[in-house]
């Protein structure tokens, strides 16, 4: 089937509102990841999910970020009273397992814009 | 502080010129795994190292995983402009995720 999907691709906001990222993983990959990505920088770890669960949250910046999966399956990713340090491309993967031996597969991520 | 150190940090070469670069770490891994990045687009896995002085050939990439596993490069022969992109290294971390380095970003000039 298709691959990562994140949705939207791009989104504006002004500082202060909330924002949801979502992410379709490729189906039967039981692991998810979160990734932020500053301009020009490399990928930031955010949290990722076993499951439906969230073994480690420790990326998370602050509290106005949180994360949930359902369903084993589409994740998302709320950002609430938005900063302007926020904006960032973030990215989701999933992978079969959590394991070398499974490589982490990408959506092309949601650019994130607060203005 | 860092626990994967991508060098150089920026990389800018002609069509056809050879070029390495390198991941290095204090720490010791049991394997690790090399993503390109081109823009606009997530990172794509090119390559997975396991075992100590193991080398891996990828048509012009080749990728060594050093003897103490602690380091790996990345050496690309004859390189194009398609190769331009985001390298970008990553091994497991504390808890199983994903760490990546900052990447080395290589610019290969027509």
């Amino acid at each position: 089937g298709a691959g990562v999907s994140q949705s939207p691709s791009n989104k504006v906001t002004e500082k202060g509102k909330d924002v949801e990222l979502r992410c379709d993983p490729i189906s039967g990959h039981t692991a998810l990841y979160w990734y932020r990505q500053r301009l020009g920088q490399g990928l930031e770890f955010l949290i990722y999910f076993q499951g439906n669960s969230a073994p480690d949250k420790s990326g998370l910046p602050s509290d106005r970020f949180s994360a949930e999966r359902t369903g084993e399956s589409v994740s998302t990713l709320t950002i609430q009273r938005t900063q302007q340090e926020d904006s960032a491309v973030y990215l989701c993967a999933s992978s079969y397992q959590v394991d070398y031996n499974s490589p982490l597969h990408f959506g092309n991520g949601t650019r994130l814009t607060v203005t | 502080t860092q626990l994967l150190e991508q060098s150089p940090q920026f990389l800018s070469i002609q069509e056809g010129e050879n070029l390495t670069v390198y991941c290095n770490s204090s720490s010791v891994f049991s394997s690790l795994q090399w993503y390109r990045q081109e823009p606009g687009e997530g990172p794509v896995l090119l390559v997975t190292v396991v075992t100590g002085g193991e080398v891996k050939k990828l048509k012009r990439l080749t990728f060594q995983f050093g003897d103490a596993r602690k380091d790996s490069s990345l050496h690309i022969t004859a390189a194009q402009p398609g190769d331009t992109g985001l390298y970008l290294c990553a091994v497991l971390g504390g808890s199983e995720k994903l760490v990546f380095g900052k990447g080395t970003k290589l610019t290969v000039n027509p």
